[in-house]
């Protein structure tokens, strides 16, 4: 069976640090990735997508980028972090087809910027 | 992709069946209904899915009115883990993008 991995769980960083999360998919091959950002008391915004590796769509223009080293494994960075970059970051993947595209949720990581 | 409506909040005791339904009246002909719920603090969860024939899964039931203008979530005995917020959506089927979560349901199950 097919699992997403997100790590870290929790993460607090300074304005202006450096940020990775990692998320990573067991048990299927060349998946669509994802990246969403959910603020407190909000919907979720997505903000990156992968069809393949090295292929990266963005969404939202912002100071955070996300590359796909390798088919099962999706980055999102940053160089300078802002306050506004707090917030729940989800990473989901699905498969390619035309049946729907049923997207599947990692456990996220939560992300608190001071 | 169509726009849902879904009523803000709803209250199950504990045992009983929840039905949870959306209006989605501008829905296109490939377009596929999907729900999914997000118990606090974690990442949404996928439940079901389907486009014109009710669909059955180990977690809920998806009826889908004939003419798929709306359509109703059935949780068959809820329990306590079940209060989470329910998000129906509705999209294109091999669509690779984002899914759009609108305010979604909140159901609280009571004992």
């Amino acid at each position: 069976s097919q699992t997403i991995h997100q790590w870290p769980a929790t993460l607090v960083q300074p304005v202006g640090s450096p940020l990775s999360l990692e998320c990573t998919v067991e048990g299927t091959s060349n998946p669509n990735l994802y990246w969403y950002r959910q603020a407190a008391g909000r919907g979720l915004q997505l903000l990156f997508y992968s069809v393949g590796i090295g292929q990266i769509s963005s969404e939202v223009p912002q100071n955070l980028s996300a590359s796909r080293p390798q088919d099962r494994q999706f980055i999102l960075s940053s160089k300078k972090l802002l306050l506004s970059d707090s917030g729940f970051y989800l990473c989901a993947w699905s498969t390619k087809g035309q049946g729907g595209d049923t997207q599947y949720f990692g456990p996220g990581t939560r992300l608190t910027v001071l | 992709d169509a726009k849902t409506t879904q009523p803000t909040s709803m209250d199950c005791a504990e045992g009983r069946a929840a039905n949870l339904p959306c209006n989605h009246s501008t829905i296109s002909g490939n377009e596929y209904v999907y729900w999914y719920r997000q118990i606090h603090s974690q990442g949404p969860q996928y439940i079901i899915h389907g486009l014109k024939n009710n669909e059955t899964n180990e977690m809920a039931s998806l009826i889908i009115t004939e003419d798929r203008k709306s359509s109703t979530l059935i949780l068959p005995h809820a329990t306590l883990r079940d209060t989470a917020v329910y998000y129906c959506i509705v999209r294109v089927g091999g669509n690779t993008g984002k899914l759009i979560f609108g305010q979604g349901t909140t159901l609280q199950v009571k004992p």
